[in-house]
């Protein structure tokens, strides 16, 4: 059983350019979440998502960021006009469809997005 | 809004030693408490889950307390092993169990 999937895992960027992040789920997860890992600071929450749905994007940059988790394909994180101040590592979470509070979120080996 | 704090930040102890790993948290409507494990340029592993209305897990030679009452918990790794070098994260989920609020991590490091 394949865990959580990230794509690509390590990324560089001119600023000004687009950045896309992919994330696969584990399988029979439809729950996805994404966080940030500034260096020397902890990982940050961003945003939740359902499939086709936002739940919770009270993490998320005003501007300049968006998330999707399109009914198929994998979760997309998407930064527009990327500045030195988006480097950094970006994770991937998943959970099963029902939570309850055993149940933990599986995380993926993260994308390490470097702006030049 | 949810704080987590942990300490050390960094900590160096001989191979064998049994150790003790803090974290507090602001705000004790929490969903669960869980303790994760980051090798460097990796992704995170989960150790232990603690439901809120439990207080501790055990694995192996793993063991988390949580009080909520006090708004902390504890690591208690025995017998320690170079392998088990990495950082620990503690994270406090939400009431709603939808995000997770983590500390900034104790670097450990174990040697032989």
């Amino acid at each position: 059983n394949a865990g959580v999937m990230q794509n690509p895992r390590h990324l560089v960027r001119r600023r000004g350019q687009e950045a896309r992040l992919r994330c696969s789920p584990m399988k029979g997860h439809s729950h996805v979440y994404w966080y940030r890992q500034l260096p020397e600071e902890g990982l940050k929450f961003m945003v939740y998502l359902q499939k086709e749905n936002i739940i919770d994007e009270s993490g998320m940059p005003k501007e300049r960021f968006s998330a999707e988790f399109p009914k198929e394909g994998p979760s997309i994180l998407r930064i527009q006009q990327v500045v030195r101040g988006d480097s950094a590592a970006y994770f991937c979470a998943s959970s099963p469809p029902i939570l309850s509070s055993a149940d933990t979120q599986y995380f993926g080996p993260g994308t390490r997005l470097t702006v030049l | 809004k949810q704080e987590v704090t942990q300490i050390p930040a960094a900590l160096s102890v001989p191979e064998g030693e049994n150790l003790v790993l803090n974290c507090s948290f602001t705000d004790s409507a929490i969903y669960n408490l869980q303790w994760f494990r980051q090798d460097p340029g990796k992704g995170l592993t989960s150790l232990l889950l603690i439901q809120s209305s439990q207080r501790e897990q055990t694995s192996g030679r793993l063991n988390a307390s949580l009080d909520k009452s006090s708004g902390r918990s504890t690591l208690y790794i025995a017998a320690s092993q170079p392998g088990d070098s990495a950082t620990y994260l503690c994270a406090a989920s939400n009431q709603a169990g939808t995000a997770l609020i983590f500390g900034k991590g104790t670097t450990l490091s174990v040697s032989s």
